[in-house]
């Protein structure tokens, strides 16, 4: 099993262009989670899902869209990069709510 | 809104040392866990708790959590130069969303 998977695990944009990032899980995991990670602020909650076809918005859901089109992907978009999105993103996944989570190895974003 | 404080963020310590992480809260949380990061990666899960005054070892890592699920503790005996990373509390709300909120982490540098 290769667990959670992202993919790209750099990226470079210029403010305004637009990305996205793909996350796989090969765990039949139900849940399925997007984090930002910045430097003393451990992680924050961007956009979860809590099945196939649902998504729902976290902590710091502006500037970021996701679907959830098939169970075992996530993908977290961006549509008009800014210098504040900057950071290392992480995703998740756990088979039930309460569960633990398995995290991807993250994908780190700079935005000039 | 519910916030972990962790502490201390920083921690050095010579190998053979004990030391004790706090993440502590004015909220209520259903559960509560501990995960650890090494630099480039994403965090593992170490220990979930459930029940409040609940204590879990996990060899030289002691975890508990206070009576009222309020705060939590993560204390290591003897530490050893291989558990330098970066220590997460986290803890569940009480939906079953799978909603996390990180407490900022704490850097633990273990000398040998």
């Amino acid at each position: 099993n290769a667990g959670v998977t992202q993919t790209p695990k750099f990226r470079v944009l210029k403010t305004g262009q637009s990305m996205t990032l793909l996350c796989a899980q090969d765990m039949n995991h139900e849940y399925m989670y997007w984090y930002r990670q910045d430097p003393g602020m451990g992680l924050r909650l961007i956009h979860y899902s809590v099945g196939e076809g649902t998504t729902a918005k976290g902590e710091v859901p502006d500037g970021y869209n996701v679907s959830r089109l098939k169970k075992q992907n996530f993908l977290l978009g961006l549509e008009s990069a800014a210098p504040s999105q900057t950071s290392v993103y992480f995703c998740a996944s756990s088979s039930q709510g309460l569960a633990g989570q398995f995290f991807g190895p993250g994908t780190r974003l700079t935005v000039l | 809104t519910q916030l972990l404080e962790q502490s201390p963020q920083f921690l050095s310590i010579q190998e053979g040392e004990n030391l004790t992480v706090y993440c502590n809260s004015s909220s209520v949380f259903s559960s509560l866990q501990w995960y650890r990061q090494e630099p480039g990666e994403g965090p593992v899960l170490l220990v979930t708790v459930v029940t409040g005054g609940e204590v879990k070892k996990l060899k030289r890592l002691t975890f508990q959590f206070g009576d009222a699920r309020k705060d939590s503790s993560l204390h290591i005996t003897a530490a050893q130069p291989g558990d330098t990373g970066l220590y997460l509390c986290a803890g569940h709300g009480s939906s079953n969303t799978g909603k996390l909120i990180f407490g900022q982490g704490t850097t633990l540098q273990v000398k040998p």
